[in-house]
């Protein structure tokens, strides 16, 4: 079955304590993404990733990094969270950007404390 | 700066009405549009992309449209039932920047 999967779903953390949210895709897609999504902000890209070894920010990429070293792996990291960055997380991939569906990950509810 | 617009936030309709969701955009420079549900604690499920150069999308009850011109878009959906209660979010692929931007998104309710 085609998806997109992210580890933790739910995590409550204290800050600065570094976090990793993981994201594997199945399908082979060169391009992965990770939004947040908060109530009134609607979804925003954090980072994205074209392929392998190529990353680059979206609109709110403070706070975060990502990698790329393999092509189903997307991992989002928290090196010290805070608690503005309590939101839900979503992966997402496609195999190109442009004029393709994207598939999303089921999210991940991120509470910092 | 591409907004998306969706109006109206929330929506309840008696099972069986035909609705019309909107979503509008302020850059006619897009890639395509793509309709989402989403539903409470899960994620976005595609629903219907259209391509810049499409008018409109079929799928079951399910029909988007698209107007660069105007920059707008609809979904309709037919015969609603109770199981397409959710919220469904507009996404625009805008040329030159590789994100969709996301309207806020309307809260369905179709009532038994």
């Amino acid at each position: 079955e085609a998806q997109v999967t992210q580890n933790p779903r739910y995590l409550i953390t204290v800050t600065g304590k570094k976090l990793t949210v993981t994201c594997s895709q199945n399908m082979n897609h060169e391009y992965m993404s990770w939004y947040r999504q908060d109530p009134g902000l609607g979804l925003r890209q954090i980072y994205y990733s074209m392929n392998v070894e190529v990353t680059d920010k979206g609109d709110v990429p403070e706070g975060y990094k990502v990698s790329r070293k393999e092509k189903r792996n997307f991992p989002l990291i928290l090196e010290s969270p805070s608690p503005n960055q309590t939101s839900l997380y979503f992966c997402a991939s496609s195999p190109v950007y442009s004029g393709n569906t994207i598939y999303f990950g089921e999210g991940s509810w991120l509470t910092v404390v | 700066k591409q907004e998306v617009t969706q109006i109206p936030a929330a929506l309840s309709v008696p099972e069986g009405e035909n609705l019309v969701l909107n979503c509008s955009f302020t850059d006619s420079a897009i890639y395509n549009l793509q309709w989402f549900r989403q539903d409470p604690g899960k994620g976005l499920t595609s629903l219907l992309l259209i391509q810049s150069s499409q008018r409109e999308q079929t799928s079951g009850r399910l029909n988007a449209s698209l107007d660069k011109s105007s920059g707008r878009s609809t979904l309709y959906i037919a015969a609603s039932q109770p199981g397409d209660s959710a919220t469904y979010l507009c996404a625009v692929g805008t040329e030159g920047a590789q994100k969709l931007v996301f309207g806020q998104g309307t809260r369905l309710t179709i009532n038994p």
